[in-house]
């Protein structure tokens, strides 16, 4: 069974500044998918970003992007220039790439805080 | 396509009564998913199907849940003789292809009393 970690329950950046977010995993799999999730306060969960794991550059989306390291089984994100709608909780999921759909597998989840 | 739909948003029911909560998928996205959210945890899993196939349900699904996805459009997730610990955030997603990420829809929120 896989598992996701995220260490850290509650971080908090200033407006304009840069935020790292941990995640890491466990899995006896080779081949899988990583991914980002925003969930606003009282909003739907939407997708940041996401890496394939045969890949090994590095996703970027805009002002997202993250870092994978997947012999250190790692997958953190990274956000600049932070904006006050970047407040929202943060799930890292994971998924092992199968051909007839698999499930994710979410982290506990870090809230993040944009100060003014 | 406006997205997943989910109905109701909300639903208050008391304890005992059975519920049931649909969910419109995207079109064209042929995988749905049900997962259940408690405050301030990760969704997890509770049921998957492709087209009108259900693949795979996980143990959190008791013999009290039950979901349907009839010619492979819309969902129902029935909760029977429902309990306080049921009471959660049901969200459904769908995708077209393994590794493209989920829709999510913007969930039934369950309040058993």
């Amino acid at each position: 069974a896989q598992t996701v970690t995220q260490s850290q329950p509650e971080m908090s950046v200033q407006e304009a500044e840069t935020v790292t977010l941990s995640c890491t995993y466990d899995t006896s799999e080779n081949n899988y998918y990583l991914f980002w999730y925003k969930q606003p306060p009282s909003r739907q969960m939407i997708l940041v970003i996401r890496q394939e794991a045969y890949k090994q550059q590095n996703a970027t989306e805009n002002r997202f992007s993250v870092n994978f390291q997947k012999a250190a089984k790692s997958f953190s994100l990274k956000i600049s220039d932070s904006q006050l709608g970047d407040t929202a909780m943060y799930f890292c999921a994971f998924m092992k790439q199968e051909t007839s759909g698999s499930r994710l597998t979410f982290g506990e989840g870090t809230q993040l805080t944009v100060n003014p | 396509d406006t997205g997943v739909s989910q109905d109701p948003r909300h639903k208050i029911t008391k304890r005992g009564q059975n519920v049931t909560f649909r969910c419109d998928p995207i079109s064209e996205h042929n995988r749905l998913y049900w997962y259940r959210q408690t405050l301030g945890q990760g969704p997890e899993f509770l049921t998957y199907f492709q087209n009108e196939a259900q693949l795979e349900k996980s143990r959190l699904l008791s013999d009290r849940f039950s979901a349907e996805r009839p010619k492979g459009s819309f969902s129902t997730l029935e909760i029977q003789r429902t309990e306080q610990g049921d009471s959660a955030m049901y969200l459904c997603a769908s995708s077209f292809w393994t590794g493209s990420g989920y829709t999510f829809g913007s969930g039934t929120r369950l309040t058993v009393v």
